[in-house]
């Protein structure tokens, strides 16, 4: 069936380092890629998305890339802060089944 | 404009007890989702609801959970006899759905969940 694989599982950074985060997806016919961040005790929050037609897209410090050909995509932050200290969840979008397939999450911890 | 909201927020229960969680989607949203979120763990899907029927069940764990839509709105999550395995986070998320691709069509957004505890 539909996989996304994400990787690493745990992310430790010092501020104002980069942090990236990989998955890869099994279904070519995947269209729409949303990443996720989820606080302590919160529900998961969209951050930013991409779209199969798109290879890149930036919003303030953080960047998504897509390889269509190689069907993996990439969370960049850049300049980390300590309030980016969290769990983040990649996301493939399954057109049949008209549903998400998540990957396992990465906690992205920031020291100061 | 109001997100998806959940209620109650947290539910302690005793085991064998039934219990009934509620969703309401973002307005106009007709794709509605459930999904299970145990401690530390990933996002383990449920049920999809496309209006008031449900096309994809396939995640429903066992017998004893059931879902509802009523007016392609609310939905409610049922969990009859309460297992201390059901302890875990219950998350819905709401899309426009409409059966298009692209856009706005496919953002997802989740509810704050409701924290189960069965004792």
């Amino acid at each position: 069936g539909e996989n996304v694989e994400q990787h690493p599982s745990t992310l430790s950074v010092q501020e104002g380092d980069s942090a990236v985060i990989k998955c890869t997806y099994s279904d070519s016919a995947s269209n729409y890629f949303p990443w996720y961040k989820q606080e302590l005790g919160k529900g998961p929050q969209l951050i930013i998305d991409i779209r199969s037609n798109v290879g890149e897209k930036k919003d303030q410090r953080i960047a998504v890339t897509l390889n269509k050909t190689a069907k993996h995509f990439s969370l960049h932050i850049t300049e980390t802060q300590p309030e980016d200290s969290a769990v983040y969840f990649c996301a493939a979008f399954i057109q049949g089944a008209q549903k998400l397939v998540f990957g396992q999450g990465t906690r992205l911890t920031i020291n100061p | 404009g109001a997100g998806v909201s959940q209620s109650p927020s947290n539910k302690v229960t005793e085991k064998g007890k039934d219990v009934e969680l509620r969703c309401d989607p973002i307005s106009g949203h007709t794709a509605l989702y459930w999904y299970r979120q145990s401690l530390g763990q990933g996002l383990e899907f449920l049920i999809y609801f496309q209006g008031n029927s449900a096309p994809d069940k396939s995640g429903l764990p066992s017998d004893r959970f059931s879902a509802e839509r009523t007016g392609g709105s609310v939905s409610t999550l049922t969990i009859q006899r309460t297992q201390q395995e059901d302890s875990a986070v219950y998350l819905c998320a709401s899309r426009y759905g409409g059966g298009f691709s692209g856009g706005k069509y496919n953002e997802q957004f989740f509810g704050p969940g409701t924290r189960l505890t069965v004792l």
